[in-house]
C-alpha cells in the first residue's frame, strides 16, 4: 500500500530534550516536506527536500533541522524543543515531475512540549 | 511573499444543497498549481481537487468543481449535493515554485 508513515503519532516531552520525528514514504517520491498546523494559521511549511541531500527552508524553519540521506526517509529534528513548538506536524511527499505535484500526507504527529 | 487567503473561517450548508468556499492567492509566478485539501476530524489530509494554472478549463471531480479566475487570482471550490461526509476543514493551497503555501482553512458544517 502506497503511504507516508510518521512516528511517533503522539509525543509529550519537556523543554530542551532533543527529539526526532521520523517520516518514511514507499512511493519513490523525490519531494518531501514537513509542515506544522496550528489553529487559525493553517499549515505552514517548515522544510522541504527535492531529492537526496537537497534540503531547503520553508516559511518557519527556526528551531528545526532535517536531513535527507535516503530517498524514502526525511526525519524532523528538534534539537532543543520549546513550548511554542507544540503543534500538529505533517510529513508529505510527492513526485517532482508530473501528476500535478499532488502531495501525499502522513497521519500527523501531535507534539506537546511542556 | 506568497500568500493564500481563505476569508471564510466557517461555513454551513444544508444536506443536498450547494456551497462555495472562497480562496484567493498572490503569486508573481506565471506557472503554478492550486489545490483544495479536505481534513476530516481524523486529521488526515485528503486531496479534493487540483488545477494547473496554464489550463483554462476548470477542474471537476464528481461533486467537486472549481472556479479558477487567473486574472483575479481566485480559486473557489463548489461542492454540489452536499453530504454529511463532506463536513471537514478545507484548505486551499498553491505551489508557485518549490514551496507549498496553505490558507488558514474553512470549517464546513453540513446540516442534516
Amino acid at each position: 500500500e502506497a503511504q507516508v508513515t510518521q512516528n511517533p503519532r503522539y509525543l509529550i516531552t519537556v523543554t530542551g530534550k532533543k527529539l526526532t520525528v521520523t517520516c518514511s514514504q514507499n512511493m519513490n517520491h523525490e519531494y518531501m516536506s514537513w509542515y506544522r498546523q496550528d489553529p487559525g494559521l493553517g499549515l505552514r511549511q517548515i522544510y522541504y527536500s527535492m531529492n537526496v541531500e537537497v534540503t531547503d527552508k520553508g516559511d518557519v524553519p527556526e528551531g528545526y533541522k532535517v536531513s535527507r540521506k535516503e530517498k524514502r526517509n526525511f526525519p524532523l529534528i528538534l534539537e532543543s524543543p520549546s513550548p511554542n513548538q507544540t503543534s500538529l506536524y505533517f510529513c508529505a511527499s510527492s513526485l517532482w515531475q508530473g501528476v500535478g505535484h499532488e502531495q501525499f500526507f502522513g497521519p500527523g504527529t501531535r507534539l506537546t512540549v511542556l | 511573499a506568497q500568500t493564500v487567503t481563505q476569508s471564510q473561517p466557517e461555513m454551513s450548508v444544508q444536506e443536498a444543497e450547494t456551497v462555495t468556499l472562497s480562496c484567493t492567492y498572490d503569486t508573481s509566478e506565471s506557472d503554478y498549481y492550486l489545490f483544495w485539501y479536505k481534513q476530516p476530524p481524523s486529521r488526515q489530509m485528503i486531496l479534493v481537487i487540483r488545477q494547473e494554472a496554464y489550463k483554462q478549463q476548470n477542474a471537476t471531480e464528481n461533486r467537486f468543481s472549481v472556479n479558477f479566475q487567473k486574472a483575479a487570482k481566485s480559486f473557489s471550490l463548489k461542492i454540489s449535493d452536499s453530504q454529511l461526509g463532506d463536513a471537514a476543514m478545507y484548505f486551499c493551497a498553491s505551489k508557485p515554485g518549490n514551496q507549498f503555501y496553505f490558507g488558514t482553512g474553512t470549517s464546513l458544517t453540513v446540516i442534516p
